[in-house]
């Protein structure tokens, strides 16, 4: 079914490793985001891109790079992961920037652990 | 700052209608949403307000206030299957979701 695929479902890695959380999408949304989650608090955005080619920061950018070289791929790159980057992550997209009644659609998340 | 506030958890019998309250403070407002997240899985829209009233969608509705900053998710004829978390988020003015940490509904037989 079309939707948002996300790849690994869990990963452990070890603190100082890097590594790319993938994102595809076949809805030809123009928006996605990356958001974690984390026990007693509210999505958090980490990164978003409003379009192919262009990315912004949100809330918890930091210890976290994102490219979007075309519309249906955003990868999350951790480049050298700490333990408090253990979380789950979710990719979102919506068909517009935002605007309007569109909603974001989700990924079913990626489950990260830095030991 | 931005805030978003839910109750944490929440319980209801089986057959009987719930309400979940959001209140909010932000920069902005250009929209709110609620979602239903099931453990172990990822958030699924339910609804959308972004003028004053009522929303009914089936046996869920939204109501939103936004001179009072508030808003709620009304669940009538609970079924067993909506046990899941309730995430309230609103649109700020950079037209980016805030989202609130979930209420925790638990539906008893």
């Amino acid at each position: 079914t079309a939707g948002i695929t996300q790849a690994p479902t869990s990963q452990i890695l070890a603190a100082g490793r890097s590594m790319t959380l993938r994102c595809t999408q076949d809805m030809r949304h123009n928006a996605m985001y990356w958001y974690r989650q984390d026990l007693g608090l509210g999505l958090r955005l980490i990164h978003y891109s409003n379009t192919a080619g262009t990315t912004g920061k949100g809330e918890v950018p930091d210890g976290y790079s994102v490219s979007r070289a075309n519309t249906d791929d955003f990868p999350l790159t951790l480049a050298s992961a700490v333990p408090s980057q253990t979380s789950v992550y979710f990719c979102a997209s919506s068909d517009t920037g935002g605007s309007g009644n569109q909603p974001q659609h989700f990924g079913d998340g990626t489950r990260l652990s830095i030991l | 700052g931005q805030n978003i506030d839910q109750p944490t958890e929440m319980t209801a019998t089986e057959g009987a209608i719930v309400q979940i309250n959001c209140t909010y403070q932000t920069s902005g407002f250009n929209g709110l949403f609620w979602y239903q997240q099931h453990a172990g899985e990822a958030p699924t829209f339910l609804s959308y307000n972004v003028l004053d009233g009522l929303e009914e969608k089936g046996r869920f509705s939204s109501f939103l206030s936004r001179s009072k900053g508030y808003s709620y998710l009304l669940l009538k004829e609970l079924q067993m299957k909506d046990s899941a978390s309730y995430l309230c988020a609103v649109r700020d003015s950079n037209y980016q979701l805030i989202w609130g940490a979930g209420t925790k509904l638990i539906i008893k037989p």
